[in-house]
């Protein structure tokens, strides 16, 4: 069972280039999420999707571009990076919350993105 | 607003011993959901445990307990017995379910070191 995978996990960029950062979940979640952690700090939301055709900003989108075409993948596509963005990535997912399970986010190991 | 609170940036405990990490948080939704993780410095985020608003009792996984105060809106875990692997980042997050979206904000995180 592979969860949430996130490729890759390593990558350098030059300011100005694009990437996307790829996600897939094989657990028919419907909620998918990525969040940026930057040294020392917590976890901050860039976008969300809540089920297939469907994404939202979360607290830090700028630079940042989604998609959610199928259920599996939810990627993140960086534009003209900056230095700001280089952090370590997550994508994260969960099978809606009932009173049967916590809703707990499951996440992918991370993906560390320095941009020089 | 700072919606999860975690004032302790960094936290020592001797081994064998029990420690309190401390989370407050703010909102206005009666349903909502209270998370810990555990982020050791291979990196990854392990879910520790749950504690649901409408939750009578404080829940419990193993060595881990969650000490929820509804009214003063704080969710503190605690460790018993603290074991060296106990080392890690710790991260309080709390899920609003506001129209169904399923948003989790995380904490700043508290950095544990237990010694031997």
């Amino acid at each position: 069972n592979a969860g949430v995978t996130q490729t890759p996990k390593f990558r350098i960029l030059k300011i100005g280039q694009s990437m996307t950062l790829q996600c897939t979940q094989d657990m028919n979640h419907n909620y998918m999420y990525w969040y940026r952690q930057d040294p020392g700090m917590g976890l901050k939301l860039i976008y969300y999707s809540v089920g297939a055709g469907i994404t939202d900003k979360g607290e830090v989108p700028n630079g940042y571009n989604v998609s959610r075409s199928t259920t599996e993948d939810f990627p993140l596509r960086l534009e003209l990076a900056a230095p700001s963005q280089t952090s370590v990535y997550f994508c994260a997912s969960i099978q809606q919350a009932t009173h049967l399970n916590t809703g707990e986010l499951f996440f992918g190991e991370g993906s560390r993105l320095t941009v020089l | 607003a700072q919606k999860i609170t975690q004032t302790q940036p960094g936290m020592f405990v001797q081994e064998k011993e029990a420690v309190t990490l401390d989370c407050t948080y703010d909102t206005s939704d009666p349903s909502y959901g209270l998370f810990w993780y555990k982020q050791p410095s291979s990196g990854e985020m392990i879910f520790l445990i749950y504690q649901g608003s409408y939750d009578q009792q404080n829940a419990t996984e193993g060595r881990y307990s969650l000490n929820f105060q509804k009214a003063r809106k704080s969710a503190n875990l605690v460790i018993s017995a603290s074991q060296l692997g106990d080392s890690a980042m710790y991260f309080c997050a709390m899920r609003e379910d506001p129209s169904g979206t399923y948003k989790y904000i995380f904490g700043t995180g508290t950095r544990l070191k237990v010694l031997a």
